[in-house]
């Protein structure tokens, strides 16, 4: 069953604008990571952040993490073209390791 | 980084027949792989959990004798979709995690599968 919701399911920006993408699950996690999806591909994995991390930074990527609300943000600064994707969030529950994910943004950036 | 292939990328069949997939860990020993599928403009579905040396663990309402899967050695998943049919098309996707490890997973390139 998927537990990531995502919010919104599609984003239409300018190139240059940021870009915030949330992320809602529904039990205890281990961690939470963000992946990138370009169309009719595979996954790229953008960035993990553990249960007990709060913000992670990665080049133009900034992830927070709110366990008490059970949500995440991803947040793409400066965004360009080339950043039109899918964005997936997924989670790792608690005691296991099975990844769930949640059912994506669609990303399209502007020239 | 952790390589991962799936073959084939794309493969066309007729109703009835049967497909097999393939997911390797190039530069990496893999203990655990997982299989998804996601449809069109959809996220991914688990399907089941391929340990190597044991039986897979499938994820409810998926088909064991419907989706067979083999993990005969640690760099080595299959998933072969047998009798497949036109709802069965789907983008098939696995991914690897490192012996070892519990968290990052490597993801394949995925295979585009078209039932006529």
């Amino acid at each position: 069953s998927q537990q990531g919701e995502e919010d919104p399911q599609a984003l239409s920006i300018q190139e240059g604008e940021n870009a915030t993408m949330n992320c809602s699950y529904k039990t205890s996690i281990n961690n939470l990571q963000w992946y990138r999806q370009n169309s009719g591909r595979g996954l790229v994995h953008l960035i993990l952040i553990r249960s007990n991390e709060r913000e992670k930074h990665s080049g133009r990527l900034r992830v927070t993490l709110d366990t008490s609300k059970k949500s995440s943000s991803l947040l793409i600064t400066a965004s360009r073209a080339a950043d039109t994707a899918s964005y997936f969030c997924a989670t790792d529950e608690a005691g296991g390791f099975k990844t769930i994910f949640g059912a994506g943004t669609r990303l399209f950036v502007k020239a | 980084g952790a390589v991962v292939s799936q073959h084939p990328s794309r493969v066309i069949c007729k109703s009835g027949t049967s497909v097999k997939i393939e997911c390797r860990s190039l530069d990496f020993q893999a203990t655990t792989m997982f299989w998804y599928r996601q449809f069109p403009k959809k996220s991914l579905m688990l399907m089941a959990t391929s340990n190597e040396g044991s039986k897979a663990t499938y994820e409810q309402g998926v088909e064991k004798d419907k989706f067979l899967i083999n993990h005969a050695s640690l760099t080595l998943s299959t998933l072969t979709v047998t009798s497949a049919h036109p709802e069965d098309s789907s983008f098939y996707i696995c991914s690897a995690l490192r012996a070892g490890s519990t968290d990052t997973q490597y993801f394949g390139p995925g295979t585009r599968l078209t039932v006529l």
